[in-house]
């Protein structure tokens, strides 16, 4: 089966900073990817689909880019509410996995 | 509204059985693939089972042999049998849409597998 690997598990940035989250797959999974976001006590929300397409209602400081084996998830400016654990996915093929995920907090 | 509605989590034995079902309403579950995925306390995100509109299954490894997804069509409801149940299935689980990758999730139902 195809692992994913995140990094790093944790976090800490200040409100205004660039922050990037990798995930490394461990096959060619093309751009069946995608990023989670999950605030604390909450349901897992979809930010990041097909790698870079980002989904519905997100904000736009959110991006994703990457194919292949390797992904990012980047927040342009990090604000308060990007509080969360965000988990990357991917698609391709059963098992769906997840990433381990990578807690952010504020500084 | 698109919503997805868990229900029948509880505490149950080891060794026990539970029947989770998942109520839709503002989308069809035969017309999609739907997903369980669960979340032990304070862990991450584990997918375990989907159904596909064709109505084949597939399982984690951890699922296969006593887990059981399947779908009324008639209720529009999505169901994950579990058996055998040991205390490393103790979580939430999650009710989940997979359209554009898992885009509508339930709120949970918790699992509780202990003596």
């Amino acid at each position: 089966d195809i692992q994913m690997t995140q990094s790093p598990s944790s976090l800490s940035a200040s409100v205004g900073d660039r922050v990037t989250i990798t995930c490394r797959a461990s096959q060619d999974i093309g751009n069946y990817f995608a990023w989670y976001q999950q605030k604390p006590g909450k349901v897992p929300k979809l930010l990041i689909y097909a790698a870079s397409t980002v989904h519905s209602g997100v904000p736009s400081r959110f991006s994703g880019s990457g194919s292949g084996t390797d992904f990012a998830l980047t927040i342009s400016s990090l604000q308060p509410e990007d509080v969360a654990t965000y988990y990357c996915q991917k698609y391709n093929s059963v098992p769906l996995t997840f990433g381990g995920g990578t807690k952010v907090e504020l500084k | 509204e698109v919503q997805l509605v868990e229900s029948g989590g509880g505490l149950v034995q080891p060794g026990g059985s539970l029947r989770l079902s998942c109520a839709a309403s503002g989308l069809t579950v035969s017309t999609k693939y739907m997903n369980w995925v669960r979340q032990a306390p304070g862990k991450g995100l584990e997918w375990v089972s989907v159904i596909y509109v064709d109505g084949s299954t597939y399982y984690a490894d951890s699922a296969k042999g006593r887990f059981t997804i399947s779908r009324d069509d008639s209720k529009n409801v999505l169901y994950l049998h579990m058996r055998s149940l040991r205390a490393e299935d103790t979580g939430t689980y999650f009710c989940v849409r997979w359209n554009e990758a898992f885009d509508i999730w339930g709120q949970g139902t918790m699992v509780i597998v202990s003596s």
